[in-house]
């Protein structure tokens, strides 16, 4: 049981370079979301996912796309990246209802600088 | 908004020492009151929460208050460790399970 994986863990990138961030989870989580951290800002939500097919913005979406064909899978697009989205992104799953729903398990992160 | 605030860090400490890290927070209704915890080079991990007023989330001899007449969440350990060392995030969460995080506080525990 691996929990939340991202890949990659590191990454630089040229302005206006596009890439796809890939959070995998198996523990059967219908939610799944997408954070930027900043420092001194702490995490932002960049857009999250209730269920397959379904995705929706957060507090920060401009400049990323999300795609979630697979329930396990959630993909975080930058189609051309800019030097503002050089930034630690995590994401995270939850449980769909009960009281559990409110956990989220974070995966470890990746590391995005933009020149 | 809702909004959660962090006191600001870092905050040093040594070994065995109290602390306390202070979080307010702005919402509408009664959300669900978290602390996350990050370690160096992690992703974060829940180290507590309480659900409602006056519940008392605890774990790791960490523990925190639900206080709705201060708005307030602070967490506090009776005596730190060096492995302590971590930054330390309050949240709430909003309609659709969407979590709101504070700055985070930087905690550093000398032994």
């Amino acid at each position: 049981n691996a929990g939340v994986t991202q890949t990659p863990k590191f990454r630089v990138l040229k302005t206006g370079q596009s890439m796809t961030l890939l959070c995998a989870q198996d523990m059967n989580h219908e939610y799944m979301y997408w954070y930027r951290q900043d420092p001194g800002m702490g995490l932002r939500l960049i857009h999250y996912s209730v269920g397959e097919g379904t995705t929706a913005k957060g507090e920060v979406p401009d400049g990323y796309n999300v795609s979630r064909l697979k329930k396990q899978n959630f993909l975080l697009g930058l189609e051309s990246a800019a030097p503002s989205q050089t930034s630690v992104y995590f994401c995270a799953s939850s449980f769909s209802a009960g009281v559990s729903q409110e956990t989220q398990y974070f995966g470890p992160g990746t590391r995005l600088l933009v020149l | 908004g809702n909004s959660v605030t962090q006191m600001e860090g870092p905050v040093t400490l040594s070994e065995e020492a109290f602390l306390t890290i202070n979080c307010t927070y702005t919402a509408t209704g009664y959300p669900s009151l978290f602390w996350y915890v990050q370690y160096p080079g992690e992703g974060l991990q829940l180290l507590l929460k309480a659900t409602k007023a006056d519940d008392k989330g605890s774990n790791k001899g960490f523990e925190a208050t639900y206080r709705k007449e201060t708005t307030s969440f602070h967490l506090e350990k009776g005596s730190v460790q060096v492995s302590d060392s971590a930054v330390y995030f309050c949240a709430l969460n909003e309609y659709g399970n969407k979590l709101v995080f504070g700055a985070g506080t930087i905690l550093r525990v000398k032994s």
